[in-house]
């Protein structure tokens, strides 16, 4: 267990839909990163939460969205679902230089 | 853009062979890290390498970071089929707090 919880851990929608992805980060952790892993592209940083605030924003779609709460969970919003979308998803927290990730979501459009 | 090239994208070697696997960029990094994944998990830090030309040492594996601080290699000694997995490069750029660029990976596979 990394300490890093991913809920749900499979997730099969139909496209159109929007979905919310839930992430808690190790006790501590104030950073959140999530990132998006497709077998064509590799590990994609989708977006950063530091305390609660926006930190860095990667190659997230508009239709894609997250927010960190005051107790540190993180979401992961994404909507108007299309086919291309399903890939795991990932999110890490990190004290330091090295990132701890979650077991991932892994997300189906059909 | 930063981007982390990896080499070679698959690796199928028999139990007790040796192998090197490279992580190339045209940029500077101030630490590379490297991570493996296995199936249905998420990646799990292996090491972080800081100082051009660092040689670190993690029982088989041997990861060394480029003087130039723009390339890392991975090498395992006598593989052994617990080393079947995805192995992932990821670079921490020059400015600080910025997320981690990742490489596309090199999954290795070792046949007993």
């Amino acid at each position: 267990d990394s300490g890093v919880t991913q809920t749900p851990k499979h997730l099969i929608t139909a496209t159109g839909q929007r979905v919310t992805l839930r992430c808690s980060p190790r006790s501590g952790d104030l950073s959140v990163y999530w990132y998006q892993q497709s077998l064509d592209q590799g590990l994609q940083f989708l977006i950063q939460y530091y305390n609660g605030e926006e930190r860095a924003k990667g190659n997230i779609l508009e239709r894609f969205s997250a927010q960190q709460f005051p107790d540190l969970h993180s979401e992961l919003n994404l909507s108007s679902l299309e086919l291309g979308d399903s890939a795991l998803y990932f999110c890490a927290s990190s004290v330091g230089m090295g990132y701890t990730f979650g077991s991932g979501t892994r997300l189906t459009v059909v | 853009t930063q981007l982390l090239e990896q080499s070679p994208q698959f690796l199928s070697i028999q139990e007790g062979e040796n192998l090197t696997v490279y992580c190339n960029s045209s940029s500077v990094f101030s630490s590379l890290q490297w991570y493996r994944q296995e199936p249905g998990e998420g990646p799990v830090l292996l090491v972080t390498v800081v100082t051009g030309g660092e040689v670190k040492k993690l029982k088989r594996l041997t990861f060394q970071f480029g003087d130039a601080r723009k390339d890392s290699s991975l090498h395992i000694t006598a593989a052994q089929p617990g080393d079947t997995g995805l192995y992932l490069c990821a670079g921490a750029g020059l400015s600080g707090n910025t997320p981690l660029v990742f490489g596309k990976g090199t999954r290795l596979s070792v046949i007993a």
